[in-house]
């Protein structure tokens, strides 16, 4: 099993651009999130799916869309990249809510200009 | 709303120092806690999980205690080693079960 993986690693954007985030998971997982990490405050949940067809918004949904039409993957877009949304974001998964332990992908460092 | 509170690092000590990252929590409830570990370049693992009061977590000799009388959940280690060196996030389970809510990480470096 290759676990969560995220594509790419490293992204520099301007700001106004828009780009997609790809996250996928070959667990069969049910439940998967996606979080940006920021200097101090830790991990906040962005969006979240519990299933295909199903999204949700988190704490910071601002700026970002999801979908969900597989249950392997989950791709996070950003429509007009501004500069506050440079952070490194994580994609999670899991089996189900609650619980369950859920596993991290490598993260995304973005960097908005 | 539900928070965590974890200590301010880094936290630098020399190996087979012990080691407490302080984590204290509010929330409405008894929520599960979590420990979370970063290593450099890498995503969170799982390192220890307490679901009710006075459980104990444990893993790789890590450990941690369910508080309900005074809402922490501190992170032990008895001798640390140079490859424990990371970032340590304390999480609780937010009431629904829909996410996780973590503290903003300590980071532990442990010199030979």
């Amino acid at each position: 099993n290759a676990g969560v993986t995220q594509t790419p690693k490293f992204q520099v954007l301007k700001t106004g651009q828009s780009m997609t985030l790809q996250c996928a998971q070959d667990m069969n997982h049910e439940y998967m999130s996606w979080y940006r990490q920021d200097p101090g405050m830790g991990l906040r949940l962005i969006h979240y799916s519990v299933g295909a067809g199903i999204t949700d918004q988190g704490e910071v949904p601002n700026g970002y869309n999801v979908s969900r039409s597989t249950t392997e993957d989950f791709p996070l877009r950003l429509l007009s990249a501004a500069p506050s949304q440079t952070s490194v974001y994580f994609c999670a998964s899991s089996y189900s809510l609650g619980l369950d332990t859920q596993y991290f992908g490598p993260g995304t460092r973005l960097t908005v200009l | 709303g539900d928070s965590v509170t974890q200590m301010e690092g880094p936290v630098t000590l020399s190996e087979e120092a012990c080691l407490t990252i302080n984590c204290t929590y509010t929330a409405t409830g008894y929520p599960s806690l979590f420990w979370y570990v970063q290593y450099p370049g890498e995503g969170l693992q799982l390192l220890l999980k307490a679901t009710k009061a006075d459980d104990k977590g444990s893993n790789k000799g890590f450990e941690a205690t369910y508080r309900k009388e005074t809402t922490s959940f501190h992170l032990e280690k008895g001798s640390v080693q140079v490859s424990d060196s990371a970032v340590y996030f304390c999480a609780l389970l937010s009431g629904g079960y829909n996410k996780l809510i973590f503290g903003a990480g300590t980071r532990l470096a442990v010199h030979p």
